[in-house]
Order: C-alpha cells, then structure tokens, then sequence
C-alpha cells in the first residue's frame, strides 16, 4: 500500500516569514495530493490540492508543488500569520480508491 | 462549517462490545469515507462508501464495516471492540470520488476502557 512520509513534524516561524512542508509518497499511481489544516479541536479543512497533471498550483499565500519523478509534494506558506497555527497534514489518493495521510506538521507562527 | 454532522459527540465502550457511529453526508454528496485518528496522529483511512456500495478499503480488520443509506446517511460499525480502537473517527464526503473535495464532519470521540 502507500506510505506517506511528511517533515518535518514541528516547524516555529516568525510572524511574516514562510513555512515549507514537504512529503514524500510511494505509490506511483497515486494521482492527487490535498493538503488539510486541523486546528486543535477541529475537523481537517482542505487549504489547497494538486493533481498528478500539474506541477505547481497557488491559492493565495499558499501553494503547492508537486515531482511526480521524485515522488515529492510541498506546501509553501508565505507572509505567514500567527492564524496559521495548526496541524498541517499531506495526503495522497489513489486510482484504487485509498486514502492516505501523512503524519502531520504543528506550524506554529511567533507573533 | 460543512453540511457533514456526526453522532454521537462522544462515546465510552468496554473491550469486546459493538459500536455504531452514525454520518450525514451533504446533500447530493455520493460518496463517503470513514477515518480513525489516534490522538497526535494523522487520520488513517478505514474505507470509502459510493453509492451504497464499499469501493476502496485500507488497512483495517473486517471487524470494521460499514453501511451507507439512499438518504446521504452512513454507518461504522466495530464489533469486538479493543482498547487500541479508542479514537476520534471521522466520516466525510464527497460529489463522488477523492478528487472531489472530502468535507469532514466534526467527528465522534471513542473511549474504549
């Protein structure tokens, strides 16, 4: 099955400077990449995806890039801001219908 | 917050009983997925639901099964229950595959003493 890998698994910023999440996948059929944030408490939001076709998407603040040779995804956070405290979590699906998370990042942005 | 609720909010089990947790989907959603997240760690998939049918599964025993309804509602079930079962469970759905957008529901906590 596939194994998601995410690193690191606690990050401190400084309000304003950026974030970068990388994970790494195993299953080269997988075809698309969502990214969540789960604050304390709450159910995971989805912030931004990427599909195998693409190789870099941006929402904002936020992007994603993605090395379908490497087998690597990213999310970059830039200006970040102290709301951006969460657990950030990777995942990645396959054509067969299976889901699979990464072990998590706690960003936390020092005012 | 998302049209997904759960129930119920919580919930405390003893080893070897049987639970049902209960999902309602967002309206028109025709598929749905079900996730156990031990506290600190990421959600681990359980299985999907389309259409009433299961059409992908992970890693988990056939102690762990599930039900979905015509009326966007869904079931877990976990029979012989286990202290290592205790967990948030998440359900969420989606128009009709993961490359839709899942929208989770806030989840039931699962104490198994």
């Amino acid at each position: 099955g596939e194994n998601v890998e995410q690193h690191p698994s606690t990050l401190s910023v400084q309000e304003g400077d950026s974030a970068v999440i990388k994970c790494t996948y195993s299953d080269s059929a997988s075809n698309y990449f969502p990214w969540y944030k789960q604050e304390l408490g709450k159910r995971p939001q989805l912030i931004i995806d990427i599909r195998s076709n693409v190789g870099e998407k941006k929402d904002q603040r936020i992007a994603v890039t993605l090395n379908k040779t490497a087998k690597h995804f990213s999310l970059h956070i830039t200006e970040t801001q102290p709301e951006d405290s969460a657990v950030y979590f990777c995942a990645a699906s396959n054509p067969g219908n299976q889901f699979y998370f990464g072990t998590g990042t706690s960003l936390t942005v020092i005012p | 917050e998302t049209g997904v609720t759960q129930s119920p909010t919580h919930l405390i089990k003893t080893r070897g009983q049987q639970v049902t947790l209960r999902c309602s989907s967002q309206s028109g959603h025709n598929t749905v997925s079900w996730y156990q997240q031990a506290l600190g760690q990421g959600p681990q998939f359980i299985f999907q639901y389309y259409r009433e049918e299961e059409n992908g599964r992970g890693n988990f025993p056939p102690r762990f099964s599930g039900l979905q309804f015509p009326n966007y509602s869904s079931e877990l079930n976990v029979n012989a229950l286990e202290l290592d079962d205790s967990a948030l469970y998440l359900c969420a759905s989606s128009q009709d595959s993961f490359t839709d957008t899942q929208y989770f529901g806030p989840g039931t906590r699962l104490t198994v003493l």
